[in-house]
């Protein structure tokens, strides 16, 4: 079974302080991600990475960066918390399928940090 | 920009009865994703359509795909309580990027 964990379910910080969540999977998958889910809004994109010391913006970047130093690694943080970043944050990893026709990558969830700032 | 939109947001059923979700999406794409979440848990995979006409079941749940009208269906069949969750429908655009957008999830609940 693919495993995709998060380093807490959930996490109280304060405004102005760093924040640091962590996402682990132990499938060798290339592509890691960083989303957020809020209310009304879905899952959106946050930061993504196809491999090691690489990372792409995704379509909600702003206020938050990454690091991937190891290919089962992925952290998100949060340099300066803000109130408006209280969420849940969803890590997820993926590998290329390839089928007779075509080629696509199936997402696999971690459990989900819900991270709330004071 | 790739746009998905899925309703109802919310849908209330009876045991017993058949219902459709549906997942609209606004540009060219050739695979979609639909997963399940339960209350507090995380996103689990429940069906990969690849191709336009694909069909997907699994138990009482079944999906398909018509990529020219850019409309994917879930449709639940006979629901039982245990289908209660919310269900997303998630879309990769044709260019190849594995970036997935999603739906904003209809929230279903069956009620005895």
């Amino acid at each position: 079974d693919v495993k995709v964990t998060q380093s807490s379910r959930y996490l109280v910080k304060r405004t102005g302080e760093k924040v640091f969540l962590e996402c682990v999977q132990d499938m060798d998958h290339e592509n890691m991600f960083w989303y957020r889910q809020d209310p009304g809004l879905g899952l959106r994109l946050i930061y993504f990475s196809y491999d090691v010391k690489m990372k792409e913006k995704g379509d909600i970047p702003e206020g938050y960066s990454v690091s991937r130093e190891k290919k089962e690694r992925f952290s998100l943080i949060l340099e300066s918390a803000s109130t408006n970043q209280t969420s849940m944050y969803l890590c997820a990893s993926s590998f290329s399928v390839t089928t007779p026709s075509r080629s696509y990558n199936e997402q696999f969830f971690g459990p989900g940090t819900r991270l709330t700032v004071l | 920009e790739l746009k998905v939109e899925q309703n109802p947001l919310f849908l209330s059923m009876q045991e017993g009865k058949n219902y459709t979700i549906y997942c609209n999406y606004s540009t060219t794409s050739d695979r979609l994703y639909w997963y399940r979440q339960d209350p507090g848990k995380s996103l689990e995979s429940l069906f990969v359509l690849l191709s336009n006409g694909a069909v997907k079941q699994e138990g009482r749940l079944m999906a398909s795909l018509d990529t020219k009208a850019r409309l994917s269906t879930l449709h639940i069949t006979a629901a039982v309580h245990d289908l209660s969750a919310t269900y997303f429908c998630a879309v990769t655009p044709f260019s190849g990027n594995e970036k997935l957008t999603f739906g904003t999830g209809t929230r279903l609940t069956i009620i005895p």
